[in-house]
Order: structure tokens, then sequence, then C-alpha cells
């Protein structure tokens, strides 16, 4: 497809699980970044890549938030002993370069991680 | 404490009404943006308005970035049903390159 693809679009686990949430961003895009939006709030700023780098991390939460991006195209959000309290939507966005006030963001669809 | 404060939280509405969102902060903003977001769904992006006192029309959309860089409106002419949606305000600050979101406003257009 053309846009911004996220797996699974549905996730439940257990408390002190490990997950996984992957983002296929647009083709040709060199920049992504991670979002977690929460209920009844707008998405928070977790983390940004330009190319296989993350080039500002300063979002993620703690030590158990890790995100990769080894090829510069697809990224993966890691989330170690998940806790109830990261329950949330995880929102991917690529842009062409990085969003510095003018690039447009293009949103993926989420994915829902339920932490029981 | 939000960075950005978007007034009213909830909006319910007939459709043919007019109606305007708020964004207010009390930091300066080097740009801001309007996003729609249905369920399901990422937000998609309506506007981007860089220069304080910036108005731009979108159709019946009219967006207006305070002259301070520190607020801005959107505001629906005659609204319809499929207006429905959640919107978002975000910004970048002036010294930073990351969008910062409002909360949101949940606009219902009932016919």
């Amino acid at each position: 497809g053309a846009g911004v693809s996220q797996t699974p679009s549905n996730k439940v686990t257990e408390k002190g699980k490990y997950v996984e949430l992957r983002c296929d961003p647009i083709s040709g895009h060199t920049a992504l970044y991670w979002y977690r939006q929460s209920l009844g709030q707008g998405p928070e700023f977790l983390i940004y890549f330009q190319g296989t780098g993350a080039a500002d991390d300063s979002g993620l939460p703690n030590d158990r938030f890790f995100a990769v991006r080894p090829e510069g195209s697809v990224s993966t959000l890691k989330i170690q002993r998940t806790e109830r309290g990261d329950s949330a939507v995880y929102l991917c966005a690529s842009s062409l370069t990085p969003d510095l006030g003018g690039e447009t963001q293009y949103f993926g669809p989420g994915t829902r991680l339920l932490v029981l | 404490t939000q960075l950005l404060e978007q007034s009213p939280q909830f909006l319910s509405i007939q459709e043919g009404e007019n109606l305007t969102v708020y964004c207010n902060s009390s930091s300066v903003f080097s740009s801001l943006q309007w996003y729609r977001q249905e369920p399901g769904e990422g937000p998609v992006l309506l506007v981007t308005v860089v220069t304080g006192g910036e108005v731009k029309k979108l159709k019946r959309l009219t967006f207006q970035f305070g002259d301070a860089r520190k607020d801005s409106s959107l505001h629906i002419t005659a609204a319809q049903p499929g207006d429905t949606g959640l919107y978002l305000c975000a910004g970048f600050m002036e010294y930073g390159n990351k969008l910062v979101f409002g909360a949101g406003t949940i606009l219902r257009v009932k016919s």
C-alpha cells in the first residue's frame, strides 16, 4: 500500500511480557516517528529516526522502551516487562525529510496495545 | 499539564451550525498544525500555519494563527455530519523539532 502500515493492529498481552510493534513507513521517507496516544489524549512523542539513527529519543518514558530502524526503513518499537500503564495506541508516522516545522507527517492507523 | 490546551473538549451540534475550536499555549511555536482523526485511524493533517496572524481557508474550514504564535483557532462553517471526528492541534516549539499535540476536541455533528 501507499501509506504507513503498522502491525499488529491489536495486541493483548499480560503484565511483565515483552512486545514488539512494527512500522512500515512510506517508501522513500527518511524520517520516522513513534507516538503514544492514551485514551482521551493527543499523541505524545516518543522517538524519531533520521535514516537508521535515533535523532531524538527524549520522549521514551523509561528504559523498558527501545526502538530500532536497522536498515532505515522498517522500525520496531520494543517494550520490555510491560505494565498496565503501557496500554495505549502506538502510532507511527513518516515524512520525506525531518519535520522541522514544514514537512508533512503521515500517520499509520496505530497498534492498540492492551496490557492485562 | 498540556503544553497546548484545546477547548472545548467535546462539542455536539446540529448540521448547519457554525463552531470554533481553540488551541492555546503560553509558549511560542514556530508553526502549528491541525489534524483530524477518526476512530481506528491515525491523525490526518489538515493545515499548517507558520506566520503570526496567518489565516488559511480549506473549503468550510478557516484556520488562524495568533499574532504572537501562541494560539490558534479552527472555525467550521455550516458543519456537516461528515465533519464528525477528533480535531487535534499540534505545534513545533520555536527551538525544537518535536511535534507537541493538544488533547483534542471531539466534534459530533448530528443530522
